[in-house]
This record gives C-alpha cells, sequence and structure tokens, in this order.
C-alpha cells in the first residue's frame, strides 16, 4: 500500500539550472497538491492539479514555476533558473476526491532543494 | 488576515503531562474542515486528527483531542500523556470550500523527561 511518492527526496543544484521534483499520488487519488516550506515555516499551498488540469495556482510564483499532472506518469513540478530563495522544502499530498470538507491529504516524504 | 493562526512558537510539556496547542482560524465559509499534522524532524507530515465544521462532538483520536470552538473560531489541539517521541512541530490547517489547504506557522513541542 504504497503511499504519496516523491524523488528525489534530496536535490542540489546550482543558480541557473532547472529542478524538476515528482510526484505519485496514492493509488486512487487523482489530485495533487504541491506545497512549499522555508525553513522554520509552515506550509504555502502553491498549485493544485488534476489529471491533465491546473485547478489552482494561485500560490504559485508567476515566473520560473510551474507544475503539470499528465495523463501518465507522475506529477511534475518544474523551477527554472533557480535562484538561492528557492531552497525549501517541496510537499507533493494527494487525495481521493475533490469536492467536500472533507477530503484529507496524504503528504509524500518531500524533496529538499538546495541550490548554491 | 491570516487563515490560520497559531500564537505559539514553541512549547514544552513534561513527559506524562498534557498539553493544548493553540489554533485559530479565519473563514466565512459555512462548510470547512480543520486538520492537524506533526511534523518530526525526519520531515515527513503525518496526519492526527480532523474535525469537520457541522461535526457537534470534538473529535478524538487516541491521545489526541480536538478542543472545537466553533464560535470562537478555534481548534485547539490536546495531547494527553505526551510522550517523548512527540516531540514535532504540529501544524494546523484548514480546508475551506474547494480544496485548498491553508497552514498555520506551527508549533514546536518539545516534550521533557
Amino acid at each position: 500500500n504504497a503511499g504519496v511518492m516523491q524523488n528525489p527526496r534530496h536535490l542540489v543544484r546550482r543558480r541557473g539550472q532547472e529542478a524538476r521534483l515528482r510526484c505519485s499520488p496514492m493509488k486512487g487519488h487523482s489530485h495533487v497538491y504541491w506545497y512549499r516550506q522555508l525553513p522554520e515555516e509552515g506550509l504555502k499551498f502553491m498549485v493544485y492539479l488534476q489529471k491533465e488540469n491546473i485547478i489552482d495556482e494561485s500560490g504559485m510564483p508567476k515566473e520560473r514555476f510551474s507544475a503539470e499532472f499528465p495523463k501518465e506518469g507522475p506529477s511534475i513540478l518544474r523551477i527554472q533558473q533557480v535562484v538561492r530563495g528557492d531552497s525549501a522544502a517541496y510537499f507533493c499530498a494527494s487525495s481521493r476526491q475533490g469536492a467536500g470538507s472533507y477530503n484529507e491529504q496524504f503528504f509524500g516524504p518531500g524533496t529538499r532543494l538546495t541550490v548554491l | 488576515a491570516q487563515k490560520i493562526t497559531q500564537t505559539q512558537p514553541g512549547m514544552f510539556v513534561q513527559e506524562k503531562e498534557a498539553v493544548t496547542l493553540d489554533c485559530t482560524y479565519d473563514t466565512s465559509d459555512p462548510s470547512y474542515g480543520l486538520f492537524w499534522y506533526k511534523q518530526p524532524s525526519s520531515g515527513e507530515m503525518i496526519f492526527l486528527i480532523y474535525q469537520g465544521s457541522y461535526d457537534q462532538q470534538n473529535a478524538t483520536e487516541g491521545r489526541y483531542s480536538l478542543n472545537f470552538q466553533k464560535a470562537r473560531k478555534s481548534a485547539n489541539l490536546v495531547i494527553s500523556a505526551s510522550q517523548l517521541g512527540d516531540s514535532a512541530m504540529y501544524f494546523c490547517a484548514m480546508r475551506e470550500g474547494r480544496d485548498q489547504f491553508y497552514f498555520g506557522t506551527g508549533t514546536s513541542l518539545t516534550v521533557i523527561p
């Protein structure tokens, strides 16, 4: 009974490089959420996706960040031309349904991005 | 306005004692859910307990209970009989209407032997 999978667990990039973070939701889950956690802070919502659709990207920075959840394969959070301020833990969560107030999100272990 | 407010950056509790972690929320949506998550030093987010806005009774899960005061918009987490393994960051979260979760800034709990 695999949970939410994220890889890599740790990612080191130099300024200007691209970072690709992958998230495979739990089996049967079609809703994926990405969060960013800066050191000593709580989680900040970035984007909510269903298969092939971005539902809510209100928390996503306007530039350099993009997310997708293709019909086949994992969800990808892509950060282009990374800067030191992008260093953070990026968590993916998935849920079975999108509607209703009770819909627990199951979190992956996170990807810790370090930008040198 | 902050959707979720956790005013205690750090808390200490003696082992075997009970501790209350505060959480207040802000929403005008009549339907919402409140969640508590634990984040140990290893970094993963562990779901602890849920309270729905229409639930009449306070939620309980083992040693965790949620003191839900709707009129005051508070959803405090009570941990009874604290254990050393309870030392972690604790996040209060709310889901309203759609699917976005709002998280508080967290409370760091340290259990003292």
